[in-house]
């Protein structure tokens, strides 16, 4: 089946520690999306990238990377100088050119402990 | 940021009545709008695009368009309480390959 896969679903991090956050697709799409989801905030966009080895900063990149070396892969890191990193991380794609037709991962829920 | 403004709720309906859900935003060039539905612990799914003025209909749900208001609405006609959700508007613009989330309207359907 062809969709777009999470990983790991509950993370949890401590303080000062870097995690990394797993997406991975199988529609073939060139475009892919991390967004962060805070209660009554919507969806804020982390990172975009439109094509493998390019990426671009969103609206609230700081304490923030990702990497985009395979067409199906995106993942993103969660560093120590995000300071309030607890929130639901949601991975999206899209066709090349048909931006917000998106198909969303089941998402990453992660606390900080 | 282009603005992207929903009322956040929440909004009850009964049963079998119509749903009205409005998204206003603010950036002029925006071309493509979206409805996307996210269950309560879930993760977006789209269910409505809209391109062009006017009305589209894809069975109980009408988007409806106005570039000159700058307002796109979702209808729900007899809703049904599997239509409780958040409903999120997504606005795409014609530069760079970013698309635009509203903060999202609850809708409870009360059986």
């Amino acid at each position: 089946d062809g969709g777009i896969t999470q990983s790991p679903k509950y993370l949890f991090r401590k303080e000062g520690q870097n995690v990394t956050l797993s997406c991975e697709q199988n529609l073939n799409h060139d475009a892919m999306y991390w967004y962060r989801q805070d209660p009554g905030q919507g969806l804020r966009l982390i990172y975009y990238s439109q094509i493998v080895n390019d990426f671009q900063k969103g609206d609230i990149a700081e304490g923030y990377s990702v990497s985009r070396e395979k067409k199906e892969s995106f993942p993103l890191t969660v560093t120590s100088a995000q300071k309030n990193p607890t929130a639901f991380y949601l991975c999206a794609s899209s066709e090349q050119g048909r931006r917000g037709e998106a198909f969303f991962g089941q998402g990453t829920r992660l606390t900080v402990v | 940021q282009k603005e992207v403004e929903q009322n956040s709720g929440p909004l009850s309906v009964p049963e079998g009545a119509i749903a009205s859900l409005n998204c206003t935003y603010s950036d002029r060039v925006s071309q493509s709008f979206f409805w996307y539905r996210q269950y309560s612990g879930k993760s977006p799914e789209l269910i409505m695009s809209i391109y062009s003025n006017g009305d589209k209909e894809d069975g109980r749900f009408t988007a409806q368009l106005n570039k000159a208001s700058q307002y796109v609405s979702l209808l729900i006609r007899d809703s049904q309480p599997s239509d409780s959700a958040t409903y999120l508007c997504a606005v795409a613009v014609n530069t760079g390959n970013q698309f635009y989330f509203g903060t999202g309207t609850s809708l409870t359907v009360i059986p």
